[in-house]
């Protein structure tokens, strides 16, 4: 069974500008939420999609946004892109929304110059 | 306001010797606890988890133990081997994913021979 896939697993954008990072989850996990890792802050949640409707949000500015199709794949956008967005993302994928294990993807490491 | 610590940066152990990593939470509403281990460049990969009405849950070499009325968790690493060597991550849950998973800083395992 295929695990998570995050892609790209590297990007280099230029400040105000805008990206998009896609996740597969688990066949048959309907649940993905998104992290942002950073060496200063750790591992912080910043939302979680389960049938398609965001259930829960992080606190992070309205900048991240994320959406889920109806296969479960997700896709989060960051727009005007600063250089503290620099980090490694990561999505995480359950077979339901609530306390079950998440199993994560290798990230995106994303760079804003 | 951290919600899930981990007080101890990096931690040293000798190969064959128990490893024991640390977990406090101030959250009394979590009622569902991981631990997770992450090797550079990849992402976090499940290892344990225990729910608020055990004490106690066992996995092979990997044991986590929960004291609810002290907030605090430990994962027991019996015997350590020099493949554990890795950054160990607690988080923790409410009830229906409340807020996603909360995560701790991590503390840097290594394993000696």
């Amino acid at each position: 069974k295929a695990g998570v896939t995050q892609t790209p697993r590297y990007l280099i954008k230029t400040r105000g500008q805008q990206v998009t990072l896609s996740c597969s989850p688990i066949s048959g996990h309907r649940s993905v939420s998104w992290y942002q890792q950073t060496p200063g802050q750790g591992l912080q949640f910043l939302f979680e999609y389960f049938s398609e409707t965001q259930r829960n949000k992080g606190n992070f500015p309205g900048r991240f946004s994320g959406r889920q199709f109806s296969n479960s794949r997700s896709e989060m956008n960051v727009s005007t892109l600063e250089l503290g967005d620099s980090a490694l993302y990561l999505c995480a994928s359950s077979l339901a929304w609530g306390n079950t294990e998440a199993f994560f993807g290798q990230g995106t490491r994303l760079t804003v110059v | 306001d951290q919600q899930v610590k981990q007080n101890s940066p990096s931690l040293s152990v000798q190969e064959g010797r128990i490893s024991i990593l640390n977990c406090d939470y101030t959250n009394s509403m979590f009622d569902y606890f991981l631990w997770y281990k992450k090797y550079p460049a990849e992402g976090p990969t499940f290892l344990i988890s225990i729910s608020s009405i055990k004490d106690k849950n066992e996995d092979g070499r990997f044991t986590v133990f929960l004291n609810k009325s002290a907030k605090h968790l430990s994962l027991h690493i019996v015997p350590s081997q020099p493949g554990d060597s890795a950054v160990y991550f607690c988080a923790a849950s409410e009830g229906g994913g409340a807020d996603g998973l909360t995560f701790g800083k991590g503390t840097h395992l290594i394993i000696q021979p």
